[in-house]
C-alpha cells in the first residue's frame, strides 16, 4: 500500500478560481509535509512544506495539515495557467533511519484553462 | 549558485551495458538522494546518504549501486542495464536538521535502456 496518496487528475479548473489538491497519508509518524510543482519535463521544485496542524499560507498557496485525519492540501488562490504542472505531495518521517527521507505520492496533473 | 548538478543529462544504453550518473551539490548538504520517476508512479526512492561516509537502500534499489565519494557528490552506478531501468533519475540533497528541511532537486538524467 501506497504510504503518501494523491487523486492523479487531471484536476481542471477555470482561470482565476482556487484549485484544491489533496493528499492523505498512512504513517502516524509523519512529521512533515511538503508540496512540489513539476511542470513536464523539469525537476521538482519546492511550493512550501508544513508541519503544525492548521493553515499556512504564502502568497496565492495555502498548505493545510489534519494530522488526526491524516490529511494535507495545497490551495492555490487565482489559479493562473502557469500553474498547470504535476503537483507532488511528500511525507517526512524523521524517527530512526527514515531520517531525512520522503515518501511521494504519485502526484495530482492540474490543468487551469483560460 | 549551481545547486545540484546531475550528468549526464540524457543517455542511451543496450541492454547488460553498465553506466554511472554523477551528482553534485553545492549547498554543503549533508544528506543526498536518488529517485527515479515513471509515469504514474511519483517519486520513488532508490538509495539515500545521510551523511558522508553512509548509505542505505531506499524503496527500490535492486539493480544499483550508489557511491557517496565526499560530501558534495554522490553517484548512482547501473552495472547490467535492463530495460525496466528505462526511467528518469533525479538527484537531490538536503541539509539536516530539524524534519522540515526541504530536499532540493537536479535536472534529472533520462536514460533509456535498449
Amino acid at each position: 500500500q501506497k504510504e503518501v496518496e494523491q487523486n492523479s487528475g487531471p484536476l481542471s479548473v477555470p482561470e482565476g478560481a482556487i484549485a484544491s489538491l489533496n493528499c492523505t497519508y498512512s504513517d502516524r509518524g509523519s512529521q512533515s509535509f511538503f508540496w512540489y510543482r513539476q511542470y513536464s519535463g523539469k525537476s521538482p521544485e519546492l511550493i512550501m512544506f508544513i508541519y503544525s496542524n492548521g493553515d499556512k499560507e504564502d502568497g496565492r498557496f495555502t498548505a493545510q495539515l489534519n494530522k488526526a485525519s491524516q490529511y494535507v492540501s495545497l490551495l492555490i488562490r487565482d489559479s493562473q495557467p502557469s500553474d498547470s504542472a504535476t503537483y507532488l505531495c511528500a511525507a517526512n518521517n524523521a524517527g530512526g533511519t527514515s531520517y531525512g527521507k520522503l515518501t511521494f505520492g504519485q502526484g495530482t496533473i492540474l490543468t487551469v484553462h483560460p | 549558485n549551481a545547486g545540484v548538478t546531475q550528468t549526464p543529462k540524457f543517455q542511451v544504453l543496450k541492454t547488460g551495458q553498465s553506466m554511472t550518473l554523477q551528482c553534485a551539490q553545492d549547498m554543503n548538504h549533508n544528506s543526498m538522494y536518488w529517485y527515479r520517476q515513471d509515469p504514474g508512479m511519483g517519486l520513488r526512492l532508490i538509495y539515500y546518504s545521510a551523511s558522508e561516509g553512509t548509505t542505505d537502500k531506499g524503496e527500490v534499489p535492486n539493480g544499483y549501486n550508489v557511491s557517496r565519494l565526499n560530501k558534495r557528490e554522490f553517484s548512482l552506478r547501473l552495472e547490467s542495464a535492463a530495460p525496466s531501468q528505462t526511467s528518469v533519475y533525479f538527484c537531490a540533497s538536503s541539509a539536516q536538521g530539524p524534519s522540515n528541511q526541504p530536499q532540493h532537486f537536479g535536472d534529472g538524467t533520462r536514460l533509456s535502456i535498449l
